[in-house]
């Protein structure tokens, strides 16, 4: 069964320092990644996605994530935190073709980003 | 701009007075998605349709319903709800339900439950 996991419920970041958030991945086949952000009462954002081809992957507001399938990671990074990156990250999996293809949600990681 | 819309985004409803949530898109996706997610929790997949396919996830409860009349809208029905019913209601939508899609969400309406 697919799976992801984010280790940790909170990170702290200071403005203008790199941030990471860590993802794991557990899936039969191949690992189709996805990182969502959600702020205060909104819906989720979509950030970037992992299907094929390069490990890092590029995407919205200087979000990037690294693909590392030896160590089925799958970390969020960003080289300098804002303030408003501050807001609850998702990492997902979306489950493989010839079955519902759903989208499988991590926990959640609220990140802070202190001034 | 191509989007997805929920109404309302805060909704109050008596304990057992159903309530009806609205969906819609103006993506032209073939998926929709429903989504129920508590407090600083992981969305929870309530079911989605595929075209006019509806899929029910085997632990939503028979409480909760959906209709799809058209492309565009999506309705959730909650006929009874409960205390615990209350949460954030998130639709998405997906042009296809292979693994390369991803979903684009609402901004996702609030049920309070009195």
């Amino acid at each position: 069964a697919q799976s992801v996991a984010q280790p940790e419920d909170q990170v702290n970041v200071a403005e203008g320092n790199p941030l990471t958030v860590k993802c794991t991945y557990s899936v039969s086949g191949n690992p189709y990644l996805f990182w969502y952000v959600q702020y205060p009462n909104r819906g989720l954002q979509f950030l970037l996605k992992y299907i094929t081809g390069d490990n890092l992957v590029k995407g919205s507001y200087g979000f990037e994530a690294e693909f590392n399938k030896s160590q089925t990671s799958f970390h969020l990074k960003k080289p300098s935190a804002l303030v408003s990156d501050s807001a609850l990250y998702f990492c997902a999996v979306r489950e493989p073709t010839g079955s519902q293809g759903n989208l499988i949600f991590g926990k959640g990681t609220k990140l802070s980003v202190k001034p | 701009d191509a989007m997805v819309i929920q109404n309302p985004r805060y909704q109050v409803t008596q304990f057992g007075k159903p309530v009806t949530l609205s969906c819609s898109q103006t993506l032209n996706h073939n998926v929709m998605y429903w989504y129920q997610q508590k407090s600083s929790q992981a969305p929870k997949l309530l079911f989605h349709y595929y075209d006019k396919d509806f899929n029910n996830e085997a632990d939503t409860p028979d409480n909760f319903q959906s209709r799809r009349p058209n492309t565009s809208f999506c309705f959730l029905d909650i006929r009874s709800p409960g205390l615990g019913d209350a949460a954030m209601y998130l639709c998405a939508t997906s042009a296809g339900k292979g693994e390369a899609y991803e979903q684009y969400f609402g901004p996702g309406t609030r049920l309070t439950v009195t």
